[in-house]
C-alpha cells in the first residue's frame, strides 16, 4: 500500500481565499483523522470519521473550517474564508480504529495564507 | 476532555548516552499511551505503546514506563544514535472511546556527535 495520501504536498494562498485540502486513507482502514500541526499548538485533532461519517468535529476551531468524506477512500478539508492564522502542517492520518491502532500519517500540506 | 503535558521540549544529549522523556495526563480514564517519532518534513510515526495493563514495555533500545497512580508515562532511548535526532510526542487515549488521542506538544530531540 502506498499509505496515507496527502494533496497538496504545499500551498501558498491569499487571505479570503479558498482552500481545499485532500487526503486518502489506506485501504481497509475505517477511521479517518484530520489535524493541524504549528508550534504554538502543537498537533491538534480537528475532526475525524468513522465509516465516513463524522464521530467529533470538537477540535474544528470555527464555522470557516468544514471537513468531508464522502467514500470511504477519500476526504476533504475546506477552509473558506482563509486568514493568515489559518498557516500550518496539516496532516491527515487512518486507523482500524479510534483508540488502540497504530495511526499511519500522511506527509502533511504545509499551508501558508498571505 | 483529556490534558497531556510533555517535557522537556528539547532535549540534548551526547551520541551514546540514555535520553529520557516525560508525560502526564489527566484523565483518569485512559488506558492507552503511544509514542510517535516526527522526522523533518515527514508525518508522525509510531514507535512503541503501552495500555494501562503493563507498567513497562521494551523494543530494543527503546522502552515505555506508566505510573497511573501518578498519571505520568515516560520514553526511555538508550544508547542514542544520530537518526535518533527528531521530534517526539507522546499521547493518550481510553480504548473503546469515541474521543481519539490526544497529544503532547512534542519534544525535539538532539543527539550530538
Amino acid at each position: 500500500d502506498a499509505g496515507v495520501i496527502q494533496s497538496p504536498r504545499h500551498e501558498v494562498t491569499e487571505m479570503g481565499q479558498e482552500v481545499t485540502l485532500r487526503c486518502k486513507p489506506i485501504s481497509g482502514h475505517d477511521y479517518l483523522f484530520w489535524y493541524r500541526q504549528t508550534m504554538m499548538r502543537g498537533l491538534e485533532l480537528l475532526i475525524y470519521f468513522n465509516n465516513n461519517v463524522p464521530i467529533d468535529d470538537s477540535g474544528m476551531p470555527e464555522d470557516r473550517f468544514s471537513a468531508k468524506m464522502p467514500n470511504a477512500s477519500f476526504s476533504t478539508l475546506k477552509i473558506q474564508p482563509s486568514e493568515p492564522r489559518d498557516s500550518a502542517v496539516y496532516f491527515c492520518a487512518s486507523s482500524l480504529g479510534p483508540t488502540f491502532y497504530e495511526q499511519y500519517f500522511g506527509p502533511g500540506t504545509r499551508l501558508t495564507v498571505t | 476532555g483529556e490534558n497531556v503535558e510533555q517535557h522537556p521540549s528539547t532535549l540534548s544529549v551526547q551520541e551514546g548516552d540514555s535520553a529520557v522523556i516525560k508525560c502526564t495526563y489527566s484523565d483518569s480514564a485512559s488506558n492507552y499511551f503511544p509514542w510517535y517519532k516526527q522526522e523533518l518534513g515527514k508525518g508522525p510515526q509510531l514507535i512503541i505503546d503501552i495500555r494501562s495493563n503493563v507498567g513497562e514495555k521494551k523494543d530494543q533500545r527503546i522502552a515505555v514506563t506508566l505510573n497511573k497512580t501518578a498519571k505520568h508515562f515516560s520514553l526511555h532511548i538508550t544508547e542514542t544514535q544520530p537518526e535518533d535526532s527528531a521530534v517526539y510526542f507522546c499521547a493518550a487515549g481510553s480504548g473503546g472511546g469515541a474521543d481519539g488521542l490526544t497529544f503532547g506538544k512534542g519534544t525535539h530531540l538532539i543527539i550530538q556527535p
